[in-house]
């Protein structure tokens, strides 16, 4: 069964500093892997995907690399705002229609 | 946004009453999830469908089920409520076409089993 694990669980930085947030799975042979936000009392809003045979996704300032031999995902976060201050999640795909999730980093930015 | 309804958004209810939940996509969309999100667990997988009356088990199952009639309804039944059922529960919804699937999901429900 694919594990999916998010280290650390909260983080918590300063305005303006850039950041990584990481993702770890078990399980190399993926579809694909997909960053999520989440914020309190809210569903969760897709942010980036990046296909099995891609390494990276941009948008706007976030950017997510995928290595998949390695079973490793990162999402870097450039100049950080008060405004990202929420919860992101990683989930990987097997099979293209299930879903594997870690249980999020906490984001906090302090003005 | 994907449109992705979850209703009711709030609910309270007694233990041992059957309770549902319903959701509604407008994305026609062929695959439809329920997972509940827990403090400490994350989202786990409750039922999914992948087509009208074609539904199948996720890993916390037990205690649920569900009903697909049309595509765009995907409904989750607690038979008879208990507390630790209480949880926020999400609808997501993907196209379940390979590398370019992706997740969208609901605003959640949170249930309360008193």
């Amino acid at each position: 069964k694919q594990e999916v694990t998010q280290i650390p669980a909260a983080l918590s930085v300063p305005e303006g500093e850039n950041l990584v947030l990481n993702c770890s799975f078990t399980d190399s042979a993926i579809y694909n892997l997909q960053w999520f936000r989440q914020d309190p009392g809210k569903g969760l809003t897709s942010l980036l995907l990046i296909q099995s045979s891609q390494r990276e996704q941009t948008s706007g300032r976030l950017n997510a690399s995928l290595d998949k031999s390695s079973g490793r995902s990162t999402l870097y976060i450039a100049a950080s705002q008060p405004g990202d201050s929420a919860t992101y999640l990683c989930a990987v795909s097997n099979t293209g229609n299930q879903f594997y999730f870690g249980t999020g980093t906490s984001l906090t930015v302090i003005p | 946004d994907a449109g992705i309804t979850q209703s009711p958004r709030h609910k309270v209810t007694e233990t041992g009453t059957p309770v549902t939940l319903r959701c509604h996509q407008t994305e026609n969309h062929r695959y439809m999830y329920w997972y509940r999100q827990d403090p400490g667990h994350g989202l786990r997988l409750i039922h999914y469908s992948y087509g009208v009356k074609d539904t199948d088990k996720g890993e916390v199952s037990d205690g649920y089920s569900v009903s697909r009639s049309k595509t765009e309804d995907f409904l989750l039944t607690l038979e008879s409520a208990t507390s630790s059922q209480t949880s926020v529960y999400f609808c997501a919804i993907s196209s379940g076409q390979g590398v370019n699937t992706e997740a969208f999901f609901g605003q959640g429900t949170r249930l309360t089993v008193v």
